[in-house]
């Protein structure tokens, strides 16, 4: 079965420090990408997201990631965090022609320190 | 512009009771889907619809749970009977067609005593 692995179940940090979480899937086909963030007691909403071209994309609030399509991976970029990036992180796929259908990984906890 | 909009936000009941979740998509959005986010299974999507119609619903637990869309614009999520393993919070997304991005809802945070 396809499915997405996060490497980081929680990840602390100071502020300043440069973040990079790790996404990998399961699925040898052809794929879009997501990376949605959920703040303390609020919805998902979308960081940044891959279809097709330069793997590198560029999201919301400077955050990038970059698909790797030998790895079959995807992970998420920061190069200074902020106090206000606490939340959790879900690394998404979604399948060809599997009409939408969101395969998330189990989620990183990021924890920033003032 | 509207969100995704789910009522109720919080919902405390008695196992073996109804419930209904009711979700209102983005207008205009073809696609309809509804996860449960627990703290031991994460994010799991019960089922979805495109253009009204119910397209996968592997996700849905069990015969206690049901869902429908009736038009584009309102979607219920029912649990009958509920049980205390079925507290978690719902989210309801919509999307303009696949693949574009899901945009969610604020989620209906259910808790069965």
């Amino acid at each position: 079965a396809q499915s997405v692995s996060q490497h980081n179940h929680h990840v602390i940090l100071s502020e300043a420090a440069s973040l990079e979480l790790g996404c990998n899937y399961s699925y040898g086909g052809t794929v879009n990408l997501f990376w949605y963030v959920q703040y303390p007691g609020q919805h998902l909403q979308l960081l940044l997201k891959y279809f097709s071209g330069d793997p590198l994309v560029k999201g919301i609030k400077g955050f990038e990631a970059e698909f790797i399509k030998s790895k079959f991976s995807f992970n998420l970029r920061k190069p200074s965090v902020q106090w206000s990036d606490t939340a959790e992180y879900f690394c998404a796929v979604t399948l060809y022609n599997q009409g939408g259908k969101l395969i998330f990984g189990q989620g990183t906890e990021l924890s920033v320190k003032p | 512009d509207a969100g995704v909009i789910q009522s109720p936000r919080h919902e405390v009941t008695e196992m073996g009771q109804e419930v209904t979740l009711r979700c209102k998509p983005i207008s205009g959005h073809n696609s309809l889907f509804w996860y449960r986010q627990t703290m031991m299974r994460g994010l799991e999507l019960l089922i979805y619809f495109n253009n009204n119609v119910p397209i996968d619903d592997s996700g849905m637990p069990e015969d206690r749970f049901s869902a429908k869309m009736p038009n584009a614009s309102f979607s219920t999520l029912k649990i009958q009977p509920s049980e205390p393993r079925d507290s978690a919070v719902y989210f309801c997304a919509s999307s303009p067609k696949p693949p574009q991005p899901q945009h969610f809802g604020d989620g209906t945070r259910l808790s069965i005593l």
